[in-house]
């Protein structure tokens, strides 16, 4: 069975500067996909970054970008020129790529951006 | 603008009566999903429907029951609600299949009294 570990439940950053959030997956399938989902404190979740297992290169989204390791089942988020906006728990995710889209969440990280 | 719809917000219901809470899209996605979310916890699958296929997973208790009555609506049903099952509850719909993205609405919260 799949499963997603992310080892720091709170972090917390100053406005302007970097952060990076840990994410570990464990599967056995070669072909999945991997998304950060961020839940805003009251708000609905939305995706943040999105990296299809098969692809070497790391994906970018503006500040927001991965650090995706596939033989240590790594896949990191790191968010640059951190924003008050930017505070929300943030979800790693993990999903088969042959299956109708079930995501396996992680516990998330509770990230703070402080002024 | 397009979006996923839940109603409502906030519900609370007392122990044992039978609650729904209903979920719509204006997508037109193929996929709808029902995940429950506890306190500080991550969202749990509970069942989707791909079209008219019902998929349920497989430690979902059979308290929970959903319907599907057209591509726009889906809901949940909790036939007999314990304390338990208090949690925020997410729909979500995505085009079908892995790769896309799931669009989330901005959940149920219930309370069982």
């Amino acid at each position: 069975a799949q499963t997603v570990t992310q080892s720091q439940p709170e972090m917390s950053v100053q406005e302007a500067e970097t952060v990076t959030l840990s994410c570990t997956y464990d599967t056995s399938e070669n072909n999945y996909y991997l998304f950060w989902y961020k839940q805003p404190p009251s708000r609905q979740m939305i995706l943040v970054i999105r990296q299809e297992a098969y692809k070497q290169q790391n994906a970018t989204e503006n500040r927001f970008s991965v650090n995706f390791q596939k033989a240590a089942k790594s896949f990191s988020l790191k968010i640059s020129d951190s924003q008050l906006g930017d505070t929300a728990m943030y979800f790693c995710a993990c999903v088969y790529g042959g299956s109708q889209g079930n995501l396996i969440f992680g516990k998330g990280t509770k990230l703070s951006v402080k002024p | 603008d397009a979006m996923v719809i839940q109603n409502p917000r906030y519900q609370v219901t007392q122990f044992g009566k039978p609650v729904t809470l209903s979920c719509s899209q204006t997508l037109n996605h193929n996929v709808m999903y029902w995940y429950q979310q506890k306190s500080s916890q991550a969202p749990k699958l509970l069942f989707h429907y791909y079209d008219k296929d019902f998929n349920n997973e497989a430690d979902t208790p059979d308290n929970f029951q959903s319907r599907r009555p057209n591509t726009s609506f889906c809901f949940l049903d909790i036939r007999s609600p314990g304390l338990g099952d208090a949690a925020m509850y997410l729909c979500a719909t995505s085009r079908g299949g892995s790769l896309y993205e799931q669009y989330f609405g901005p959940g149920t919260r219930l309370t069982v009294t």
